[in-house]
């Protein structure tokens, strides 16, 4: 079978910084994604890792250790505008581009 | 538009009749994706079209769900005698063949009463 798991919700507060982990259980692995989501809006691409290590993409950065089955969202310097859900998701098939997601991380930031 | 659209953005039917979901990707987007995501959960995957191969049909949940797709353009996600189940919002997404960052549209709401 196939599970990612994700904690549910995470709260933080301006300025710090949070990790949101993942870790997964799949068919195949050939990279793990993450999405955000604002209540009501569309999910959007945050960021891509296939290899192992660390992807820095401005405040956010993204970390996969394909040994562990883990990776994690790093955001670094909070604002409000971060308060979303988080998704992670992973990419199975090296043929298609179908990813299986994650039930999702709800990140709420406070002043 | 510069989006993927979807539509409607809200759909409110009875238990037993068949409803239609339109998804227009992006120009040039190959791949397109559906997906339902339930209240506060994940999204769950349903079908993926790349290009002319044959759909990747595996996360259709019953026969009731059906999907079809004109070339590389209109996706219609069809749901037959819709069940209170089906209630969720599905997503549609597109992708540039081999990428991996998906662009997702608003979704459509569907409520079945």
């Amino acid at each position: 079978g196939q599970s990612l798991e994700q904690p549910s919700e995470v709260t933080a507060v301006e300025g710090a910084i949070v990790q949101i982990n993942c870790t997964y259980q799949t068919s195949g692995f050939y990279g793990l994604s993450w999405y955000q989501q604002h209540d009501g809006g569309a999910p959007t691409f945050l960021s891509y890792n296939a290899l192992d290590g660390l992807e820095e993409t401005g405040r956010f950065s993204s970390f996969l250790s394909r040994s562990d089955s883990y990776g994690y969202l790093l955001l670094q310097e909070l604002q409000m505008k971060d308060s979303a859900s988080y998704f992670c998701a992973v990419r199975e098939d090296n043929y298609g581009q179908n990813f299986v997601f994650g039930p999702g991380t709800r990140l709420s930031v406070l002043p | 538009g510069a989006g993927v659209s979807q539509s409607p953005s809200n759909k409110v039917t009875e238990k037993g009749k068949d409803v239609e979901l339109r998804c227009d990707p992006i120009s040039g987007h190959t791949a397109l994706y559906w997906y339902r995501q339930s209240l506060g959960q994940g999204l769950e995957f349903l079908i993926y079209f790349q290009g002319n191969s044959a759909p990747d049909k595996s996360g259709l949940p019953s026969d009731r769900f059906s999907a079809e797709r004109t070339g590389e353009s209109v996706s219609t996600l069809t749901i037959q005698r819709t069940q209170q189940e089906d209630s969720a919002v599905y997503l549609c997404a597109s992708s540039l063949g081999g990428s991996v960052e998906a662009f997702f549209g608003q979704g459509t709401r569907l409520t079945v009463v």
